[in-house]
């Protein structure tokens, strides 16, 4: 596709439920990132895929949360026994390069409401 | 103190104004930085980028950096309706990822 893809457009999980959202960055792109956005606050950072490799996952805030992307292409946010403060929007970035000068590409997010 | 800090307004300024956003952060060996415009609902777009001291210009907008302070900011000239959308400010150092600010929300009145 032309864009980063993310899926499903909107999640409602039920407290204590697992859940899986799924990223297609643009093809080609080495590196990919999950961001979390709370209503009216800005993206925080979660982790960080370079190829296959996840180089950084210092913003994941918990151990129910863990990212995966096994062929350097699609990765996986998977959250466990989901809470309600997990409610958010979710979105992911990739850019061709690793520069620190590389723009980055958006999703349109999945929005994750937990109740 | 968050990495970079932002008023999240909101900023309002009527139609054909200048805008003028602000930035602050904190640590001294951040590289390059970057404004994306958020409209409600949308994912954020890129904008403008900056990475030396300065101005730079591009159409009606206006990144400034100044290292020294430590502060980046964006003018947004002939103001527009459709310039109103929560802006947000960015920073990257080598070898990380993208940490944005809150945001600041700008309202155009027509």
């Amino acid at each position: 596709g032309a864009g980063v893809s993310q899926s499903p457009r909107y999640k409602v999980a039920k407290r204590g439920q697992d859940v899986a959202l799924r990223c297609d960055p643009i093809s080609g792109h080495v590196s990919l990132f999950w961001y979390q956005q709370a209503l009216g606050q800005g993206p925080e950072f979660l982790t960080y895929f370079q190829n296959e490799a996840q180089l950084d996952k210092s913003g994941l805030p918990s151990d129910r949360f863990f990212a995966e992307r096994p062929e350097g292409s699609v990765s996986t946010l998977k959250i466990q026994r989901t809470q309600q403060e997990d409610s958010a929007v979710y979105l992911c970035a990739s850019s061709l390069g690793s520069g620190g000068s590389e723009k980055l590409f958006f999703g349109s997010g999945t929005q994750l409401s937990v109740l | 103190q968050k990495e970079v800090e932002q008023n999240s307004g909101p900023l309002s300024v009527p139609e054909g104004a200048i805008a003028s956003l602000n930035c602050t952060y904190s640590d001294r060996v951040s590289q390059s930085f970057f404004w994306y415009r958020q409209y409600s609902g949308k994912s954020p777009e890129l904008i403008m980028s900056i990475y030396s001291n300065g101005d730079k210009e591009d159409g009606r907008f206006t990144a400034q950096l100044n290292k020294a302070s430590q502060y980046v900011s964006l003018l947004i000239r002939d103001s527009q309706p459709s310039d109103s959308a929560t802006y947000l400010c960015a920073l990257r150092k080598a070898g990380t990822a993208l940490i944005f600010g809150k945001g600041t929300t700008l309202s155009v009145s027509s």
